[in-house]
């Protein structure tokens, strides 16, 4: 069973450009979690997805970012006109079930993608 | 909201020798959940131990355990026989046990300590 899967692992953008991660989830996994960790710092929650559905988006940034989980094909983290600030690591987990079916509350992680702006 | 404080940025320890890396949290809910992950060079989050605030036992796995003391909102993890494998930055996580959203859903992390094993 493939674990959670993330790529790039390492983008490299210009200030102005898109930065877009992809996320896939493990298998029979349907919620997915996308944190960022910012360099000497612990990782910090962004947003919370179902398929086709957010969740909780209370720690992402209220410009230029956005997520998503369609019903087909992995979850999207889209930066719009990335700035240098936005140089982190961004990680992905998933979990097969919510709050609703506790106790699968564990969250398995992607190995990130580490995104450079220049 | 709740805060996570891991105050020891970097422990060292001698091959074979204990070592606990310590983490107190900060919650007004009285159900929660606590974590421990390690990260090695690699970035990858890999678990190591979790601890549900409603039991008393201490969880163990293998030669990690912790110390959970939930009056003090402590949870300090203690690793026995210090390999060098063991060499990781390690981060204290709390989530939250209700699903109110406002971030309850996703983990909260302290800044991590970074464990270095002396051969």
């Amino acid at each position: 069973n493939a674990g959670v899967m993330q790529n790039p692992r390492h983008l490299v953008r210009r200030r102005g450009q898109e930065a877009r991660l992809r996320c896939s989830p493990m298998k029979g996994h349907s919620h997915v979690y996308w944190y960022r960790q910012l360099p000497e710092e612990g990782l910090k929650f962004m947003v919370y997805l179902q398929k086709e559905n957010i969740i909780d988006e209370s720690g992402m940034p209220k410009e230029r970012f956005s997520a998503e989980f369609p019903k087909e094909g992995p979850s999207i983290l889209r930066i719009q006109q990335v700035v240098r600030g936005d140089s982190a690591a961004y990680f992905c987990a998933s979990s097969p079930a919510g709050w609703s079916s506790r106790p699968s509350y564990e969250q398995f992680f992607g190995p990130g993608t580490r995104l450079t702006v220049l | 909201a709740q805060t996570v404080t891991q105050s020891q940025p970097e422990m060292s320890v001698q091959e074979a020798e204990t070592v606990t890396l310590s983490c107190t949290y900060d919650t007004s809910e009285s159900d929660y959940y606590l974590f421990w992950y390690k990260q090695p060079p690699s970035r990858q989050m890999i678990l190591v131990i979790r601890q549900e605030a409603y039991k008393q036992q201490n969880a163990t796995e293998n030669r990690f355990s912790v110390n959970f003391q939930k009056a003090a909102k402590s949870f300090s993890l203690k690793i026995s026989d210090s390999q060098l494998g063991d060499a990781a930055m390690y981060f204290c996580a709390y989530r939250s046990g209700s699903n109110s959203g406002g971030g309850a859903d996703g983990l909260t992390f302290g800044k991590g300590t970074h464990l270095i094993i002396q051969p």
